[in-house]
């Protein structure tokens, strides 16, 4: 069974530039999650999609960062435009639903400068 | 709140050596998920290990075993006869299932470094 896919593993971009990510869950899972994670720290969650609804994005900083997740399966997260302090990994995971065990991606390291 | 502290941030052993890494948590309900991941250089997170807080028998597989004990609030991970794969970061993590499902909460993780 395949895992979690990401896309792009790396990004170096400059400050002001916009940047997006794109997720594609396991197949069957309903619950989506994207989360950061800095250096030498866990993971924190971003935003939790039941299916295509967006059910926790109290963690988004709503005036930079946008999240969709059209038709229930694959999930962009967008930043625009990217700051200095957004350079950090971020992680995707997915789960059957949110009372289940989820699984993460390989993440999308990435660089501002 | 819910909140996870692996007081360790890193730790060093020789190869075959036995190594526990600790993980204490704090949490009000009394329904609730503990979890363990590895992150190996390669950087995904990879699922060890999940346990209902109705379910205190320790748990092994292979050279992992864990150690439950709400009295202390502490889920330690002990992995016998350490390889050099085994290297990573381990993250503790929590959720709390009692009041509509929170997120998974993590710790800052444990760098352990498994030395030929």
């Amino acid at each position: 069974e395949a895992g979690v896919v990401q896309s792009p593993r790396y990004k170096i971009i400059e400050k002001k530039q916009p940047v997006a990510f794109w997720c594609n869950p396991i197949s069957g899972h309903n619950t989506l999650y994207w989360y950061l994670q800095n250096l030498g720290q866990g993971p924190e969650l971003l935003i939790r999609y039941e299916n295509e609804e967006a059910v926790d994005d109290s963690q988004l900083p709503k005036d930079r960062f946008s999240a969709e997740r059209l038709k229930g399966v694959d999930s962009t997260l967008k930043i625009q435009p990217a700051e200095l302090g957004d350079s950090a990994v971020y992680l995707c995971a997915s789960s059957l639903d949110s009372q289940e065990t989820q699984y993460f991606g390989p993440g999308t390291r990435l660089l501002v400068l | 709140a819910q909140k996870v502290t692996q007081a360790q941030t890193e730790i060093s052993v020789v190869e075959k050596e036995d190594v526990t890494l600790d993980c204490v948590y704090e949490t009000r309900d009394t329904t609730y998920y503990l979890f363990w991941y590895k992150q190996p250089p390669s950087g995904e997170l990879v699922f060890l290990i999940r346990r209902n807080s109705f379910d205190e028998q320790n748990e092994i597989s292979g050279r992992y075993s864990w150690n439950f004990q709400k009295s202390t609030s502490s889920f330690n991970f002990t992995i016998t006869a350490s390889q050099v794969v085994d290297s990573a970061v381990y993250f503790c993590a929590l959720s709390e299932a009692g009041s509509g499902n929170t997120p998974l909460v993590f710790g800052k993780g444990t760098r352990l470094s498994v030395i030929a």
